[in-house]
């Protein structure tokens, strides 16, 4: 399975970007990215996916590198409400998630 | 409201005995998952089902943990003779079977505290 590596935490002042990176060097070439997050005690929220090409929808971007080996979410507006676990996954079914960034924004 | 339900949110129980949960999914998904997370870590992955066929378990699924999803609708996790380091959030996850996108809905989890 690809393994993906993540910074353990981020903090991000309010309005500011958010950019989390995430390395995936193993990556198979049909194997999506999925970005999931997950707020304290509830189950876990996805935000978006991509395969080669750059992603965006109304939570986030999601910008891969040509060579597939890494990729960054960016929370474009980060709010109070964005402080949770962001998960960066590469399988698909039966996700290995990692430890994840645990993004905090401050006011 | 729609989205995956999990029965019961919280449950304590003693070691030795025998708990199950409850997973209902988004009706029309067709895959159901199971993770289990402990504190500080991200989901494990346990089990899916695509309908009522059990397709991949992990090496965490012990022989003490049993899930089933009879009818390809909800499904159940039992847990036999817990143990302490059986504690942790049980997530439940349902996907709707696409060619390329498995997007994984989840549920809100059941807290198992096993005394």
């Amino acid at each position: 399975d690809a393994k993906t590596t993540q910074p353990p935490s981020m903090d991000c002042a309010e309005g500011r970007a958010a950019n989390l990176p995430c390395n995936h060097s193993t990556i198979s070439g049909n194997e999506y990215v999925y970005w999931y997050r997950q707020i304290h005690s509830q189950g876990p929220q996805y935000i978006i996916h991509g395969l080669k090409n750059n992603e965006t929808n109304e939570m986030a971007s999601l910008i891969i590198t040509e060579d597939r080996k890494s990729s960054t979410l960016i929370l474009p507006h980060a709010t109070l409400r964005d402080t949770a676990v962001y998960y960066c996954i590469v399988r698909v079914m039966g996700m290995r998630f990692g430890a994840g960034t645990r993004l905090t924004v401050k006011p | 409201d729609t989205g995956v339900s999990q029965d019961p949110r919280h449950k304590i129980t003693k070691r030795g005995q025998n708990v199950t949960f409850r997973c209902d999914p988004i009706s029309e998904h067709n895959r159901l998952y199971w993770y289990r997370q402990t504190l500080g870590q991200g989901p494990e992955f346990l089990t899916y089902f695509q309908n009522e066929a059990q397709l991949e378990k992990s090496r965490l699924l012990s022989d003490r943990f049993s899930a089933e999803r009879p009818k390809g609708s909800f499904s159940t996790l039992e847990i036999q003779r817990t143990e302490q380091g059986d504690s942790a959030m049980y997530l439940c996850a349902s996907s709707l079977e696409a060619s390329e996108t498995y997007e994984q809905y989840f549920g809100p989890g059941t807290r198992l505290t096993v005394t």
